[in-house]
This record gives C-alpha cells, sequence and structure tokens, in this order.
C-alpha cells in the first residue's frame, strides 16, 4: 500500500469554482502535513501547511483528520494561474512522502 | 524562503556516460539532503537521503553504485548517474533541509535525457 494516495484527476473546472482535493495516508505515526504546487516540468514549490486545526491562506484552505488519516485542499474562486498538480506530502521523520498529485485544470 | 540551486537543469549525454547533478542550498546549511526522481505523470520517489558527512541511505531498489551520491559539505551535495543508459532518463530533483523539525526546499530539478 502505498503511504499517500491521491485521485490523480485530473479535475476540469471554470473559472470561480470551488475544488477540492483530498488525499490519505497510510501511517498514523506520519507528523507533519503539507501540500505542494507543481508546474509542468518544474520543481514543487511549498503552498501551505497542513495543521490539525485546519488552516486558511487566501482562497486555500487545508483541513487535517488525524482519526481518518486524510487531509484536505480546497480553492475557492479558481483562477486560470490555479491551474497545476497539487501534490500531497507526509512527514514521516526522516523522510517526506509524496503522493502522486492531483492535476488541475482551470478552464475560461 | 530559502534558495536551494540545482545545477545543470536539463542535460543530454549519450548511453554509457557519467553524470553529476549539483544541489546546494545558498542561505542555510542543509543537514540534509534527500534526492528524488520523477518519471512522466508519476509522483516524485525518494532515492536516497544524505546527511553531511555521512553515507547516503538509498530507498529500496535504488542502486548505490549507479546513483553516487557525495554529500561533503553542509551547502553541496552531488548526484552521479554512473553509466548511464536511456532508461534513467527521467527528472531528478533535489531537496535540502535545514534541521529536522524544518522545511524541505526543493531544487529546481535536473531533467536528464539519455540517447
Amino acid at each position: 500500500r502505498k503511504e499517500v494516495e491521491q485521485d490523480p484527476g485530473p479535475f476540469n473546472v471554470p473559472e470561480g469554482a470551488t475544488v477540492a482535493f483530498n488525499c490519505t495516508y497510510s501511517n498514523s505515526a506520519s507528523q507533519s502535513f503539507f501540500w505542494y504546487r507543481q508546474d509542468c516540468r518544474k520543481e514543487p514549490k511549498l503552498l501551505m501547511s497542513v495543521y490539525s486545526s485546519g488552516n486558511e491562506d487566501g482562497r486555500f484552505t487545508a483541513q487535517l483528520n488525524r482519526a481518518s488519516q486524510y487531509i484536505s485542499l480546497l480553492i475557492r474562486d479558481s483562477k486560470l494561474s490555479d491551474s497545476a498538480t497539487y501534490l500531497c506530502v507526509v512527514k514521516l521523520p526522516p523522510k517526506f512522502y509524496f503522493g502522486s498529485g492531483t492535476k488541475l485544470n482551470v478552464k475560461p | 524562503g530559502a534558495v536551494v540551486s540545482q545545477h545543470p537543469s536539463w542535460v543530454i549525454c549519450k548511453s554509457g556516460t557519467s553524470v553529476k547533478i549539483e544541489c546546494r542550498s545558498l542561505d542555510f546549511q542543509a543537514t540534509t539532503m534527500f534526492w528524488y526522481r520523477q518519471f512522466p505523470k508519476q509522483s516524485l520517489m525518494l532515492m536516497a537521503t544524505s546527511n553531511e558527512g555521512s553515507k547516503a541511505t538509498y530507498e529500496q531498489g535504488v542502486e548505490k553504485d549507479k546513483f553516487l551520491i557525495n554529500h561533503a559539505s553542509l551547502t553541496l551535495s552531488t548526484l552521479t548517474v554512473t553509466s548511464a543508459h536511456p532508461e534513467d532518463s527521467s527528472f531528478y530533483i533535489c531537496s535540502a533541509r535545514e534541521r529536522v523539525n524544518t522545511e524541505a526546499f526543493f531544487g529546481q530539478g535536473t531533467r536528464l535525457t539519455v540517447v
């Protein structure tokens, strides 16, 4: 079983839509959780960390459910520039485990 | 945020030759560096973890004699793909971390094509 699982998508949404991605992790000892964004042929860049209490950064909201071992990312008011692959990352020290990514296409 | 510089950004080499990829932390001392490989439409797969001054720890299935990792200083780690073959063509990315509980920052990646 993979350490981190994500729906690969793609999610095709119109501009202005709200879209949510989920990610599950297998090891309950995982300590930290992140969402990264990866544009085509580029390196991943940290979008936001995910805290137990949930956290928001502008149009982006991340949630963590330790009991069910999943994390989520909600994007409101989608922009064309949000089109990318979103990677769920779980830290089980000393390693980081990556999901396969969920591709988002925001259309005009 | 912190900057990790990876070089070269792309390389084309002939089958059987060796290629060295450098990963530098520019504004912090990286006690740990990670090397990943990403095939098209797949996730990043961890190849090895290296701590400064120690031998790298390789993930299962990664040949340590083929992928030589050196982390001789706190700001530089290198990955050498020895006797490269076309199946080694991939996107190689490093990431560096200052301490155990700090974020890891990624280099820009190196696209290796072996012909």
